[in-house]
């Protein structure tokens, strides 16, 4: 069976510092891979999502990178954090070109401070 | 632009009373739907999803969902709410003609169950 890992689940970081959140799929290949932030009382918001290997797609513009070094490895980064990073961050994965849901890990709690 | 509409931010209902979550979409065809939960602090569950067929779909926990595409909604209901469905629930869509899976998600509304 499918399962994604997310690390770390909680996180304090100065501003100014680095991020690395680090997410992986075990039981597939070739998913597409989602970061997504959720801030309190606005749901949900895409940051990037990658369909293969170095295929990064992002959203909205942002103080964020996101990194694919393998299949099932998704990696979101900061060289310098800002206070508005702050947020539950979600990774997920869903099976390329089917009709399927996205399969959410269980989030890193980030706060800046 | 394509979106999707949770207009109740908070509903708090009693236990055993029945419940309606409200979801409307903003799209030229019929996409993917979706609803998830949230309990605090954790990632989302999927509670069901409509893709085509017959427009009213079950789910797990006792929740179904009915898509009415003259109505762009697909609203989520159970019968009879526990105290255990206390959580963050969003309604999610994808549109298959852009090319990709990615979901787009409405605000979310908060389910408060009372004794």
């Amino acid at each position: 069976s499918q399962t994604i890992h997310q690390w770390p689940a909680t996180l304090v970081q100065p501003v100014g510092s680095p991020l690395s959140l680090e997410c992986t799929v075990e039981g597939t290949s070739n998913p597409n891979l989602y970061w997504y932030r959720q801030a309190a009382g606005r749901g949900l918001q895409l940051l990037f999502y990658s369909v293969g290997i170095g295929q990064i797609s992002s959203e909205v513009p942002q103080n964020l990178s996101a990194s694919r070094p393998q299949d099932r490895q998704f990696i979101l980064s900061s060289k310098k954090l800002l206070l508005s990073d702050s947020g539950f961050y979600l990774c997920a994965w869903s099976v390329r070109r089917q009709n399927t849901e996205a399969f959410f890990g269980q989030g890193t709690r980030l706060t800046v401070v | 632009a394509q979106s999707v509409t949770q207009p109740d931010i908070h509903i708090t209902v009693s236990e055993g009373a029945s419940l309606e979550l409200r979801c409307n979409y903003s799209y030229g065809a019929t996409p993917y739907l979706f609803w998830y939960v949230q309990s605090p602090g954790q990632g989302l569950q999927l509670l069901l999803k409509y893709f085509s067929g017959d427009t009213l779909v079950q789910g797990i926990k006792g929740f179904e969902a009915e898509f009415k595409r003259s109505q762009s909604s697909f609203n989520l209901r159970k019968p009879s709410v526990h105290w255990s469905d206390a959580a963050e629930y969003f309604c999610a869509v994808a549109f298959p003609n852009f090319g990709n899976e990615k979901l787009t998600f409405g605000t979310g509304t908060r389910l408060t169950i009372i004794p």
